[in-house]
């Protein structure tokens, strides 16, 4: 158990729909990241949180956004989605932002879009 | 930009033997980390060990070592003594320490998938 917890599990929704992902960092981590893994596209960075501020963008679409809340945990807004939205979400955490801490996986939520 | 390169997509290893997992790596950084992550089928992605490239010595997790050739931009993961639950896909990932934009991510390669055979 990593002690990152990310809900749902699983996430069944159609096209044009919206769903938020929700994460808990493990506690005393103050960095969130997110990344998505498809199999085109293998395990992509998405964005990054550091204490409630937004401290790095990847490959992330407009149509998704985060945020991290005060009390640290974090949410991931897709919104209009399309069928290539369909993949695995990880959040990861560590207790800063430096190079030389390792980020800790939840489990990831399963997104399928039909 | 840093590229992570995995070339062996699947290998197969008996029970109790001894496997090596490939990985290179592209960068213009002389300061960075470097990891193997594990992913089960229960799809839970798991740090296995890591390297700081400044280190010269090898890192050892139990039976999981690693062979860090800074100059060839190689980093590979050996496994001893394989147990079937080491089956999984096994990620290298890099992560700088640089101002250019590769410090706050990982980036990961394609994946091998190890299969453990009893």
């Amino acid at each position: 158990d990593s002690g990152v917890t990310q809900t749902p599990k699983h996430l069944i929704t159609a096209t044009g729909q919206r769903v938020t992902l929700r994460c808990s960092p493990r506690s005393g981590d103050l960095s969130v990241y997110w990344y998505q893994q498809s199999l085109d596209q293998g395990l992509q960075f998405l964005i990054q949180y550091y204490n409630g501020e937004e401290r790095a963008k990847g490959n992330i679409l407009e149509r998704f956004s985060a945020q991290q809340f005060p009390d640290l945990h974090s949410e991931l807004n897709l919104s209009s989605l399309e069928l290539g939205d369909s993949a695995l979400y990880f959040c990861a955490s560590s207790v800063g932002h430096n190079s030389n801490q390792p980020q800790h996986f939840g489990d990831g939520t399963r997104l399928s879009i039909l | 930009a840093q590229t992570v390169t995995q070339s062996q997509p699947e290998m197969s290893v008996q029970e109790a033997e001894t496997v090596t997992l490939s990985c290179t790596y592209d960068t213009s950084e002389s300061n960075y980390y470097l990891f193997w992550y594990k992913q089960p089928p229960s799809r839970q992605m798991i740090l296995v060990i890591r390297q700081e490239a400044y280190k010269q010595q090898n890192a050892t997790e139990n039976r999981f070592s690693v062979n860090f050739q800074k100059a060839a931009k190689s980093f590979s993961l050996k496994i001893s003594d394989s147990q079937l639950g080491d089956t999984a896909m096994y990620f290298c990932a890099f992560r700088g320490e640089g101002s250019g934009g590769s410090n706050y991510k990982l980036t990961f390669g394609k994946g091998t998938l190890l299969t453990v055979n009893p």
